[in-house]
């Protein structure tokens, strides 16, 4: 089956830069996503890999490196509104299910 | 405006008593999933569909039903639901154009089943 790892917890300082690791196993890759969520809220897309390398998207860039299983999303500039929970999802399989991490809780702090 | 919708938002309801979310999205994205959010275990997948009349089991599909009749609507469907299915569940569609992936999620349905 599908597993993933993420750092369940994260503290970083506002204006800083913080990078959340996701490392991952599982047959069939297609591609790795993630994904925010802020208390009570729904899970909001960030970024996508399908390939390796680095996808920038604002103050949030994402990277994945198939050949090892490993991918992490780069968040400069932090913001007191970036305190969430961090989701990666790997989607894999002949008919491309999704599996989640459990989830990186960032705070920033002043 | 894009989006996907979820009904109802908050259910309490019955062991054994069947019930029926239901999930639509107006972008005309093929793939589409249900999940169920439990706390200290992130978002598990329930099923999914890669468009209409074709759906899969995710990793927790026991005790669920689904179906995709038209390309716009996924309803989750519990036939007899018991205590251990009380979750926030969300429903997802996702586009995928040139090796990117775009899943956008509803804004979620808390069920409690007594």
């Amino acid at each position: 089956g599908q597993s993933l790892e993420q750092p369940s917890e994260v503290t970083a300082v506002e204006g800083a830069i913080v990078q959340i690791n996701c490392t991952y196993q599982t047959s069939g890759f297609y591609g790795l996503s993630w994904y925010q969520q802020h208390d009570g809220g729904a899970p909001t897309f960030l970024s996508y890999n399908g390939l390796d390398g680095l996808e920038e998207t604002g103050r949030f860039s994402s990277f994945l490196s198939r050949s090892d299983s490993y991918g992490y999303l780069l968040l400069q500039e932090l913001q007191m509104k970036d305190s969430a929970s961090y989701f990666c999802a790997v989607k894999s399989g002949g008919y491309q299910k999704v599996t989640f991490g459990t989830g990186t809780k960032l705070q920033v702090i002043p | 405006e894009a989006q996907v919708t979820q009904n109802p938002r908050y259910l309490i309801t019955v062991t054994g008593k069947k019930l029926t979310v239901t999930c639509s999205q107006n972008m005309n994205h093929e793939y589409m999933s249900w999940y169920r959010q439990d706390p200290g275990l992130g978002l598990r997948q329930i099923y999914y569909s890669m468009n209409v009349e074709v759906t899969d089991k995710g990793d927790v599909p026991e005790g669920y039903k689904v179906s995709r009749k038209e390309k716009r609507n996924f309803p989750l469907i519990l036939e007899s639901p018991s205590p251990n299915q009380t979750s926030l569940y969300f429903c997802a569609s996702s586009r995928t154009e040139n090796f990117q992936e775009t899943q956008y999620f509803g804004p979620g349905t808390r069920l409690l089943v007594l």
